[in-house]
């Protein structure tokens, strides 16, 4: 089975530019998760889809990002314009079930990251 | 506020244990315990979660007591490959991970 992937593996773009990243979950996973980590920082969470759904978001920056899962499957963060302080690394991460059944937590399944730099 | 507190580094020569405790003080009733591992330049992998008791599986051990304030990752015999840094944290069902700064575990030949 494939696990989750992410693209791309390194983005350097100048400040103003736009940076769309892209993550592929494990497929059939219901939940997909973006994280990042900027600066030696620790890792903190930006938004979790259910499906297409965004189920919370409240952890996304500001209304520069903007993420989507079209149809449920892969999905994309858009980073629009950019600006210095959003370099770091982006982590995705899709775990299987929504609904919380008893006894059931599900593992979250990481995808090796994608480091952004912006100039 | 951080859910749980680990120390900040650790080192240990090849092939002993190694123990890295956790506290969490404020544990929910429903919260489970789950312990990643990351090397640099990759996400951090699952390594093993327990609700109480004793888990094992085929890389660790976690130790939590009957008060499920503190849990201890177990780690036998490591190896140089072992060198990361290691996540505990505390979750439930399908809601997002709360990282702290973890801990770097140094494994010393």
């Amino acid at each position: 089975e494939a696990g989750v992937t992410q693209f791309p593996s390194h983005s350097v773009i100048e400040k103003g530019q736009t940076v769309t990243l892209r993550c592929d979950p494990i497929s059939g996973h219901d939940n997909l998760y973006w994280y990042r980590r900027v600066m030696g920082k620790e890792i903190k969470f930006l938004l979790h889809f259910v499906k297409e759904s965004k189920q919370d978001e409240s952890g996304m920056p500001n209304n520069r990002f903007l993420a989507e899962r079209t149809g449920g499957t892969y999905s994309t963060l858009k980073v629009q314009p950019a600006e210095l302080e959003d370099s770091g690394v982006y982590f995705c991460a899709s775990s299987p079930r929504w609904g919380s059944l008893a006894g059931i937590t599900d593992t979250q399944y990481f995808g090796p990251g994608t480091r952004l730099t912006v100039l | 506020l951080a859910k749980t507190t680990q120390p900040i580094s650790m080192d240990s020569y090849e092939g002993q244990e190694v123990n890295i405790t956790c506290s969490h003080n404020n544990i929910a009733t429903n919260d489970y315990i789950t312990w990643y591992q990351q090397f640099p330049s990759q996400g951090p992998r699952f390594i093993i979660q327990g609700y109480k008791t004793k888990v094992t599986n085929e890389v660790a051990s976690l130790f939590i007591p009957a008060d499920r304030k503190s849990s201890t990752l177990s780690l036998p015999r490591v190896s140089l490959s072992d060198t990361a840094v290691y996540y505990c944290l505390l979750n439930f069902g399908n809601e997002k991970l709360t990282f702290g700064t973890g801990t770097r575990l140094t494994i010393i030949p």
